[in-house]
C-alpha cells in the first residue's frame, strides 16, 4: 500500500543553520505530495505541496521538489529561525487510495538561538 | 482563521465516563477524519467519513464511535473512558480531489484519570 518514510528526529539546529528533512514515498500512480507543520498546542497546517513530478512547492522560506525518479520530497530551508521549531509531517494523497492522506511519522525540529 | 473547530480543547475526566468530542467545519467538505496522536507525534487514523451517513473505522483499532448526520458535523464518542484513551485527538476535513490538503482543527487533549 501507499506509505511515507521520513527522517527520524529529533533534529536540533542552531539559528541560521541549513535544514533538510528527508522524505521518500511508495505509491500507486502519481500522488500529490505535502508537507505539514504542527506548532506546539495546535493542529497540523499545510506548509507546501506539489502535485506533479519536478514541481517545487515553497512557503515561508521552505522548499521541496517532487522527484519522481527517486520517489522523494525532501524539505529544505536555507536559514532556520527559532520560530521554525515544530513537528513536520510529510504526506501523500492519490486517487488510487480513495484520496485519503497518508502521513509519515513526523520529525521534531528544535532550533536554538 | 479556523474553518474547522474542535471542542473542548482540553478535557480531564474520570474512568467510566461517557464523552463526546465535537468537530465542525464550515467549508462544505464531504470527507472528514479523526486522528489519534501519540506522544511520539505519529498520527493514527481511527475513523473517517466520506459523506452524510457514511462512517468507517480507520487503521488503528479504537473503542470510540462516530456519526455523520450533517455534512458539517462529525462527533466522536467514547462510551466508557479509560486511562488508555488519554491522548490528543485531531479532526480534519477535505474535498474529494487528490491535490487538496487536509484542514485540521486545533485538537482535543483528553486525559482520563
Amino acid at each position: 500500500g501507499d506509505s511515507v518514510t521520513q527522517m527520524e528526529g529529533p533534529v536540533t539546529l542552531s539559528e541560521e543553520a541549513f535544514l533538510t528533512i528527508n522524505c521518500t514515498y511508495t505509491a500507486t500512480g502519481y500522488p500529490s505530495l505535502f508537507w505539514y507543520v504542527q506548532y506546539p498546542g495546535e493542529g497540523l497546517q499545510l506548509l507546501l505541496k506539489a502535485t506533479k513530478a519536478d514541481d517545487k512547492g515553497s512557503n515561508k522560506g521552505f522548499e521541496a521538489t517532487y522527484r519522481k525518479e527517486t520517489t522523494s520530497f525532501h524539505l529544505e530551508k536555507g536559514s532556520v529561525q527559532v520560530s521554525d521549531s515544530a513537528v513536520y509531517f510529510c504526506a501523500l494523497r492519490t486517487k488510487y487510495n480513495n484520496n485519503d492522506m497518508r502521513f509519515g511519522a513526523g520529525t521534531r525540529l528544535t532550533v536554538k538561538p | 482563521e479556523a474553518d474547522i473547530y474542535q471542542t473542548p480543547r482540553y478535557l480531564v475526566i474520570g474512568t467510566g465516563k461517557k464523552i463526546t468530542l465535537e468537530c465542525s467545519q464550515t467549508m462544505g467538505h464531504d470527507k472528514m477524519y479523526w486522528y489519534q496522536q501519540d506522544p511520539g507525534m505519529e498520527l493514527h487514523l481511527i475513523h473517517y467519513s466520506y459523506g452524510v451517513n457514511s462512517t468507517e473505522k480507520g487503521d488503528l483499532s479504537s473503542e470510540s464511535t462516530v456519526s455523520r448526520i450533517r455534512t458539517e458535523h462529525f462527533p466522536l464518542t467514547l462510551e466508557s473512558a479509560r486511562p488508555s484513551h488519554t491522548s490528543q485527538y485531531l479532526c480534519a476535513s477535505t474535498t474529494g480531489t487528490d491535490n487538496s490538503p487536509l484542514h485540521f482543527g486545533n485538537g482535543t487533549r483528553l486525559t482520563v484519570t
